[in-house]
């Protein structure tokens, strides 16, 4: 079955430690995108990518990174810069950076040890 | 800016009654797209319906229909014959359609418990 991949379901940091949150899809889709939940809250964009090898910072993007050296795959990494890093991350696709339908992941849950 | 308001943070409705969730949106834009994602306990975002704003007919699908006025920028949810499995977190979202599906912003979202 077609669809998005997030891993792991739950990730612990510990204070200075970078993680990164993976995600794959089989989609074939061009673009992807990181959202990040807080209680209470909306999805706000973190990062997204329109097309491979090229990626674009979106609404809250400062303490994290991405890459996208593979059309599947967009792991974000959440960096020691981040104060505030526990949250609820969503990683979604959509067909291409156009199209407004987006398909969703599961999501990881970080918490700071 | 765009923003999406959903003014009512928890609802309940009984098993197989019928129940209206909120929400009203800003914007300057003409044309643009406007969602309603439901948010099991699993925390999967799934897409429930969606209105094109040049469309005066509203969206259904199934026992989910919206009540779209564009004048007033309300789009609010209603879901028939309600389920134990529309148990969720519903979240309201609004894109323009210049520019892409970054430009999505979501409303707070709506606690809906379908009791038995």
């Amino acid at each position: 079955d077609g669809g998005i991949t997030q891993s792991p379901k739950y990730l612990f940091r510990k204070e200075g430690q970078n993680v990164t949150l993976s995600c794959e899809q089989n989609l074939n889709h061009d673009a992807m995108y990181w959202y990040r939940q807080d209680p209470g809250q909306g999805l706000r964009l973190i990062y997204y990518s329109q097309i491979v090898n090229d990626f674009q910072k979106g609404d809250i993007a400062e303490g994290y990174s991405v890459s996208r050296e593979k059309k599947e795959s967009f792991p974000l990494t959440v960096t020691s810069a981040q104060k505030n890093p526990t949250a609820f991350y969503l990683c979604a696709s959509s067909l291409n950076w156009a199209n407004e339908k987006l398909f969703f992941g599961s999501g990881t849950q970080l918490s700071v040890l | 800016a765009q923003t999406v308001t959903q003014s009512q943070p928890e609802m309940s409705v009984q098993e197989a009654e019928t129940v209206t969730l909120s929400c009203t949106y800003d914007t300057s834009e003409n044309n643009y797209y406007l969602f309603w994602y439901k948010q099991p306990p699993s925390r999967q975002m799934i897409l429930v319906i969606r209105q094109e704003a040049y469309k005066q007919q509203n969206a259904t699908e199934n026992r989910f229909s919206v009540n779209f006025q564009k004048a007033a920028k309300s789009f609010s949810l209603k879901i028939s014959d309600s389920q134990l499995g529309d148990t969720a977190m519903y979240f309201c979202a609004f894109s323009p359609t210049q520019g892409g599906s970054e430009k999505l912003v979501f409303g707070k979202g709506t606690k809906l418990t379908v009791n038995p």
